[in-house]
């Protein structure tokens, strides 16, 4: 079992529609991030997490650490949201190194 | 500032050739990484250093070398490539403490035929 799992893989939605990708990990960490990658390729980190909720224009990034699971929520979905959103968490016992999500890819359709 | 930068961008290789994926770094960062993408699966990371003249295993290292002289350069070495090396390659820096966000390079797109 990955010790990070997203939900869902895929994701369609029609422009202007409130957006949620889910993050669920199963070691204890210091700190969780989520990054979006574009169809381009190109990787930028939106958010780093250690408690509460975080807002960044139409994100918004939220972590419950008892339950282990975070989410990303964009509000008013716009077709340039369209990438592949990546949950990955820093554990409590390496801060060098990030474990990965595989990935959810959002369509956002006008 | 040109960040993080990878050269070179798509390379097609020969099962057995050999390669250096260039990786440099303008920010004066000491952590560096190399990550292989494969299509469905999660970031991968291959080599990791802390600073000039250390470098260790990641979780998918064989196959693969690095060395790390300068802070700015991490190339990564492929010997006797295989299929399954046929991936993108991403490398990474971060600086020490603070954010905690790495920064990524565009990427190399390696094909082993």
């Amino acid at each position: 079992k990955n010790e990070v799992e997203q939900s869902p893989q895929n994701l369609t939605a029609q422009e202007g529609e409130f957006i949620t990708i889910n993050c669920s990990y199963s070691v204890g960490i210091s700190a969780l991030h989520w990054l979006q990658q574009h169809p381009g390729g190109g990787i930028v980190s939106l958010f780093m997490l250690s408690s509460g909720k975080k807002k960044h224009g139409r994100l918004i990034a939220t972590i419950n650490i008892q339950e282990k699971h975070s989410s990303l929520h964009i509000t008013a979905s716009h077709p340039r949201d369209s990438a592949v959103y990546i949950c990955a968490v820093r554990s409590g016992g390496s801060n060098y190194k990030l474990t990965f999500g595989k990935g959810t890819l959002l369509t956002v359709n006008p | 500032n040109a960040g993080v930068t990878q050269t070179p961008k798509f390379r097609i290789l020969k099962i057995g050739q050999s390669m250096t994926l260039q990786c440099t770094q303008d920010m004066n960062h000491n952590y560096m990484y190399w990550y292989r993408q494969d299509p469905g699966m999660g970031l991968k990371l291959i080599y990791y250093s802390v600073g000039a003249g250390i470098t260790d295993k990641g979780e998918v290292p064989n196959g693969y070398n690095v060395s790390r002289s300068t802070t700015e350069d991490f190339p990564l070495r492929l010997e006797l490539a295989a299929p399954s090396q046929t991936s993108v390659y991403f490398c990474a820096s971060r600086e020490d403490g603070g954010s905690y966000e790495q920064y990524f390079g565009p990427g190399t797109r390696l094909t082993v035929t």
